[in-house]
C-alpha cells in the first residue's frame, strides 16, 4: 500500500520554465515532508523540506506548497535549468524510533536547453 | 561532509547465494537504513536500525536480514538470493529523532543483479 502518491512519473520542461511535481498522502499523522533530488549514479540528497504548520517554504528557485486539508504537497522549480534534470522524490515521515521516511514513486525531470 | 559508503557499486550473484551488502557512515549517526530502489516504485524501506544491535523491519523485510555490530556499520544480508531481488540498494544514515535535523544521508547505491 503506497502511502505517498507522486505524479507525474516523468516531466519534460523547457529551460526557464516552471516544473511542478505533486504528491498526496493518506496518513494524517505525517508531520515532516521532505523532497529529495537524485542525479544518475548518486544517492538521493535532501533538497528542501516542510512541516505542516506552514503552507509554503521557499529556498532559492525551489518552493514547497503544502495543503493540509487536501493532504497534498507540491514542489515548484522556477526558472528550471538543464542542471535540474534529475529524479525527484517526495517523502513523508512520522516521529518514531528513527523517523523513517515513506517515499513517493519518483519523477524524472528533464529540462531541455 | 557526511560520508556514507557502500562496499560495492555493482554486484552480480547467482540464485541461492548468500549476499552481503556493507554500509559505513562517518558521522556518528544513530540511525541507519536500507532501501531498495526500483523504477516506478520509488525507495522502499527494507530494515532500519536506531542503535547498535537494534533493528526494526521496514515495509519489505521478507528475504532480507540485517546486522549492526558497530555504530558506523550496517549490513544487509540476502540469505538466499533470488532474481526478484535484482535491484538498486541504497543505504542511509541520520541523527536520532530528538535532533531537529531529520535529514537522511544516502550512499551511492549498490546495483545488485541476481542471475
Amino acid at each position: 500500500q503506497q502511502q505517498v502518491k507522486q505524479s507525474p512519473q516523468s516531466l519534460i520542461v523547457q529551460k526557464g520554465g516552471i516544473s511542478i511535481i505533486n504528491c498526496a498522502y493518506e496518513n494524517t499523522a505525517f508531520d515532516y515532508f521532505p523532497w529529495y533530488q537524485q542525479f544518475p549514479g548518486k544517492g538521493p540528497a535532501l533538497l528542501i523540506a516542510i512541516r505542516p504548520d506552514v503552507s509554503e517554504k521557499k529556498e532559492g528557485r525551489f518552493t514547497i506548497s503544502f495543503n493540509k486539508s487536501a493532504k497534498q504537497f507540491s514542489l515548484h522549480i522556477m526558472d528550471s535549468q538543464p542542471g535540474d534534470s534529475a529524479t525527484y522524490f517526495c517523502a513523508a515521515s512520522i516521529g518514531g524510533s528513527a523517523r523513517q521516511l515513506t517515499f513517493g514513486s519518483g519523477t524524472q525531470l528533464t529540462v531541455l536547453p | 561532509d557526511v560520508k556514507v559508503t557502500q562496499s560495492s557499486r555493482y554486484l552480480v550473484k547467482r540464485t541461492g547465494e548468500k549476499v552481503f551488502l556493507e554500509c559505513v557512515q562517518d558521522m556518528d549517526h544513530e540511525n541507519m537504513f536500507w532501501y531498495r530502489q526500483d523504477p516506478g516504485l520509488g525507495l522502499r524501506l527494507i530494515y532500519f536500525s536506531y542503535d547498535v544491535k537494534m533493528k526494526e523491519k521496514g515495509d519489505i523485510p521478507e528475504g532480507y536480514s540485517v546486522s549492526r555490530e558497530k555504530k558506523e556499520r550496517f549490513s544487509l544480508i540476502l540469505e538466499s538470493a533470488s532474481t526478484n531481488q535484482t535491484s538498486m540498494y541504497l543505504c542511509a544514515s541520520s541523527f536520532p529523532p530528538r535532533d531537529p535535523s531529520y535529514e537522511q544521508y544516502f550512499g551511492p547505491g549498490t546495483r545488485l543483479t541476481v542471475t
